[in-house]
C-alpha cells in the first residue's frame, strides 16, 4: 500500500532563513505528489504538485519542492521564510500504479518561523 | 475559497443522536472524499466516491454511513457515535489527475 512519511513533527526556522520540510513516500507505480498547508481551524490549501516532467516544481507563496525518484523524496523548500509561513504542512501521494482514487497523507509537520 | 463547501462548520451531538454532514461542489469534479482529522493523528481517508460510485471504504465503522446522490453532493450520516469520533471531518473533491480541493471542514464534538 502507498504511504507517506514526514519524519519531523516540528521544524523551527528563523525568519529570513531557508526552510526545508521533509517527505518520503512509498508506492508501487509512479507517484503523484502533493503539498498542502493548513492554518488553524481551516481546511487544507493546495501548495504544489508533481505529476511528471521537471523534478523541481514551483508553487504558491514562493514554495518549491524537488522530486527525487532514487531517494523517493519530495521535500518542500523556501529560500527565505516568513512568519506568516507558520502552519501545519502535509505531504500526500497518489499511487498511479494502482489506478485507484486514494490520496494518502503524511502525519503533518508543524512549521514555526521565529521572528 | 476552494469551491468545496461543508455544512455545518460546527456540530455537537449526543451519542444517541443522528446527524448528517454535507459537502457540496460545483466544480465539475468526479471524485469526492471524506477524511477524518483527529488531534495528533494523521489525516485518515474514510471514503471515496467516483462518479457517484463508492470506490474506497477504509474499514470505517458502520456508525458512519456515506451517501453520494450525485457528483456534486456528498453526505456523511452519523448515528450512535462515540466520544473518540470527535474530530474535524474534511471533504475534498478532484477531477481526473488534478489535486484535491478541500472544504473548510466540520468540527464534530460527540458528548
Amino acid at each position: 500500500a502507498q504511504s507517506v512519511a514526514q519524519p519531523e513533527d516540528q521544524v523551527n526556522v528563523a525568519e529570513g532563513n531557508p526552510l526545508t520540510v521533509k517527505c518520503t513516500y512509498s508506492v508501487s507505480g509512479n507517484p503523484y505528489l502533493f503539498w498542502y498547508v493548513q492554518y488553524p481551524n481551516r481546511g487544507l490549501q493546495f501548495l504544489l504538485k508533481y505529476i511528471t516532467g521537471d523534478n523541481l516544481v514551483k508553487g504558491s507563496y514562493g514554495f518549491e519542492a524537488e522530486f527525487n525518484k532514487s531517494q523517493t523524496s519530495f521535500h518542500l523548500k523556501k529560500p527565505s521564510a516568513l512568519v506568516s509561513d507558520s502552519a501545519l504542512y502535509f505531504c500526500a501521494v497518489r499511487d498511479m500504479g494502482k489506478g485507484d482514487d486514494k490520496i494518502i497523507f503524511g502525519k503533518g509537520t508543524r512549521l514555526h518561523i521565529l521572528p | 475559497e476552494t469551491g468545496v463547501t461543508q455544512t455545518p462548520r460546527h456540530l455537537v451531538m449526543g451519542m444517541t443522536n443522528k446527524k448528517s454532514l454535507k459537502c457540496e461542489q460545483h466544480l465539475g469534479h468526479n471524485a469526492m472524499y471524506w477524511y477524518k482529522q483527529s488531534a495528533k493523528k494523521p489525516l485518515e481517508l474514510m471514503f471515496v466516491y467516483n462518479f457517484k460510485e463508492q470506490t474506497e471504504n477504509n474499514s470505517v465503522p458502520s456508525r458512519f454511513s456515506p451517501e453520494c446522490p450525485n457528483s456534486s453532493h456528498l453526505f456523511l450520516h452519523l448515528h450512535t457515535l462515540q466520544p473518540e469520533d470527535s474530530a474535524l471531518y474534511l471533504c475534498a473533491s478532484r477531477w481526473g489527475n488534478t489535486e484535491a480541493f478541500f472544504g473548510q471542514g466540520t468540527r464534530l464534538t460527540v458528548v
